[in-house]
């Protein structure tokens, strides 16, 4: 079946600018999750929405960064007033139930560059 | 607070020349132990799972192993196309985050 889809795959804005990223997770897991990888390193926690609900953001850097998932579905990253330091790739992944354990499925990422 | 470190961050092996990367961990109460492999410009593929010291898993020329402290991606007569970075991630007793160790950067030359 289809995996994990992310878009768009890559996204160029300018510093001060508002920025969404969706995540599209496997049909029927319940479970979601946000990291973001910076170049040279490995990903980084965000966020983890159980259902609609966000079960643990404390990943988030700060007040800029939101992350909604109204349906149970598809998931929205939003950024706020993008600074340099927010360039990177931003992971999505999902998994069957969020069980603690539970292997997570990544997308092929969103590459934000702010200029 | 959980910790992942990867060794080597880079490793280059000849085709063929057989060798293991480490990772190893930190965690209150480990649930997961993840190996993926990630290529240039994608995100992470799942590999293996473990869940307890001194289980294994293998698929083709991979074979990863865990004790309580750390795990090891052996590699047997590796190939070209087996050139990626390797991440290994724990989850503790907790549902959903995963920490992630930095990863190991493998180039097998032929």
């Amino acid at each position: 079946g289809a995996g994990v889809s992310q878009t768009p795959s890559n996204k160029v804005t300018e510093k001060g600018k508002y920025v969404e990223l969706r995540c599209d997770p496997i049909s029927g897991h319940t479970a979601l999750y946000w990291y973001r990888q910076s170049l040279g390193q490995g990903p980084e926690f965000l966020i983890y929405f159980q259902g609609t609900g966000a079960a643990d953001d404390s990943g988030l850097p700060n007040d800029r960064f939101f992350a909604v998932r109204p349906e149970g579905s598809v998931s929205t990253l939003k950024i706020q007033r993008t600074e340099r330091g927010d360039s990177a790739v931003y992971l999505c992944a999902s998994s069957p139930s969020g069980g603690a354990g539970e292997t997570q499925y990544f997308g092929p990422g969103t590459r934000l560059l702010v200029l | 607070e959980d910790q992942v470190t990867q060794s080597p961050e880079a490793l280059r092996l000849q085709e063929g020349e057989s060798s293991s990367l480490n990772c190893s961990y930190t965690v209150s109460g480990l649930r997961g132990l993840f190996w993926y492999r990630q290529d240039p410009g994608k995100g992470p593929e799942f590999l293996f799972t473990l869940y307890s010291a001194g289980e294994e898993k293998e698929k083709e020329r991979l074979k990863a192993t865990l004790t309580k402290k750390e795990s090891f991606l052996h590699i047997t007569a590796p190939k070209p196309e087996d050139s990626a970075t390797y991440l290994c991630a724990v989850q503790a007793r907790y549902p959903g985050k995963s920490t992630f160790g930095d990863g190991t950067t493998l180039t097998v030359k032929p």
